[in-house]
């Protein structure tokens, strides 16, 4: 397995460029979440989705759309990319069994010019 | 949601225990208490999470006192690889609506 991949590693973009972040998991979850975690910060959840076709607002939403239309794949969307949205961004996994076990995949590292 | 308070940093000898405080004052009954931690820049790793008994894994052992109202997780024989941030999150079992504090960095020094 996999796990949780995202691509891309890295990004550059101008302001007010749109751009999606990619996550996958091979997993079968039915959780799925993503983060943001800025400089010397903890992580704090953008957009969260407990199925396909499911999603809901975490603590920043401002600025991002998601959609779930499959179980394995959650992109992240950047509207209008804001240099406020330099950051980190961690996307995460967990089986309804467990749902607290969430699955990190290796980050997204996002700088907004 | 209940809140949390971790001290910002913590030293620990390597192969001594680190034993790292959680304060959560404001926990509610159903709530538990679960540790993650992150290392250097990679995705937060889950390593315990518990209700109102003591609890232990291959990783680390998590103590609650009586009153639920502080834990320490405890890591028996700490190494140079468990230098990480260490976040405590108090939650309802079944909502994976995680909200990380600033967590604790754990600075294991040979």
């Amino acid at each position: 397995n996999a796990g949780v991949t995202q691509t891309p590693k890295f990004q550059v973009l101008k302001t007010g460029q749109s751009m999606t972040l990619q996550c996958a998991q091979d997993m079968n979850h039915e959780y799925m979440s993503w983060y943001r975690q800025d400089p010397g910060m903890g992580l704090r959840l953008i957009h969260y989705s407990v199925g396909a076709g499911i999603t809901d607002q975490g603590e920043v939403p401002n600025g991002y759309n998601v959609s779930r239309s499959t179980t394995e794949d959650f992109p992240l969307r950047l509207l209008s990319a804001a240099p406020s949205q330099t950051s980190v961004y961690f996307c995460a996994s967990s089986d309804s069994d467990r749902p607290y076990e969430q699955y990190f995949g290796p980050g997204t590292r996002l700088t907004v010019t | 949601d209940a809140k949390t308070t971790q001290p910002p940093s913590m030293d620990c000898a390597e192969g001594r225990a680190a034993n790292l405080p959680c304060n959560h004052s404001t926990i509610s009954g159903n709530e538990y208490v679960y540790w993650y931690r992150q290392i250097h820049s990679q995705g937060p790793q889950y390593i315990i999470h518990g209700l109102k008994n003591n609890e232990t894994n291959e990783m680390a052992s998590l103590i609650i006192t009586e009153d639920r109202k502080s834990s320490t997780l405890i890591l028996p024989h700490a190494t140079l690889r468990d230098t990480a941030v260490y976040y405590c999150i108090v939650r309802e079992y079944n909502f994976n609506k995680f909200y990380f504090g600033s967590g604790t960095k754990l600075n294991v020094k040979p």
